[in-house]
């Protein structure tokens, strides 16, 4: 079936560790895209990528970073320079834009720093 | 300024109830608009969808309307229930698909 999957489904980490969220997709979608989710808040976009080997900052992208080497994969690393990193991380895909625009998300991911 | 704003960012109703949620948008040339419901702790599911040319779309107690002069869309919530309690995000679909932070529903009893 296709679809969008991000791991894991919960994520502990300690202060000052880097970690990294997984997204993928076998939509065969060009774009995807990272949004952070905080208690009774919208999403905010942190990064994303309408091409291979090609992303863009968002809103929020400061302590985060990203690659994009496979069109199926656009992993999320939360670095210890990102000051308030317990969220919740949803991943997004879509075909960039004209009509195709149905955006499918991830179940998402819940970080939490202990 | 984001493309996509939806109002309010939270709504609390009782049980039994109508709500309106608002979706205004600059995104041009437009192609389409989504509405999305996402359960606490759970990604977001597709509502209804609608081109420039659909000005109405309903999927049961949903009803979303699209006035695309105007650029604004609403989704209306008819005999809200506990189980409508959840962010409804809008999607707007151009040159690149942009999000709305989304509205916070809380239906109670």
């Amino acid at each position: 079936d296709g679809g969008i999957t991000q791991s894991p489904k919960y994520l502990f980490r300690k202060e000052g560790q880097n970690v990294t969220l997984s997204c993928e997709q076998n939509l065969n979608h060009d774009a995807m895209y990272w949004y952070r989710q905080d208690p009774g808040q919208g999403l905010r976009l942190i990064y994303y990528s309408q091409i291979v080997n090609d992303f863009q900052k968002g809103d929020i992208a400061e302590g985060y970073s990203v690659s994009r080497e496979k069109k199926e994969s656009f992993p999320l690393t939360v670095t210890s320079a990102q000051k308030n990193p317990t969220a919740f991380y949803l991943c997004a895909s879509s075909f960039p834009g004209g009509d195709y625009t149905e955006a499918f998300f991830g179940q998402g991911t819940r970080l939490t720093v202990v | 300024k984001n493309q996509v704003e939806q109002s309010p960012q939270s709504l609390i109703i009782l049980e039994g109830k109508n709500c309106t949620l608002q979706c205004n948008y600059t995104v041009s040339p437009f192609s389409n608009l989504r509405w999305y419901k996402q359960d606490t702790g759970r990604g977001p599911v597709s509502l209804t969808i609608m081109t420039f040319s659909e000005n109405t779309k309903s999927n049961g107690r949903y009803t979303a309307t699209l006035d695309a002069d105007t650029k604004q869309s609403s989704l209306h919530i008819t005999a809200s229930q506990l189980s409508d309690s959840a962010s409804y995000i809008c999607v707007v679909g151009g040159p690149r698909v942009r999000f709305g932070a989304g509205t916070r529903l809380t239906v109670k009893p």
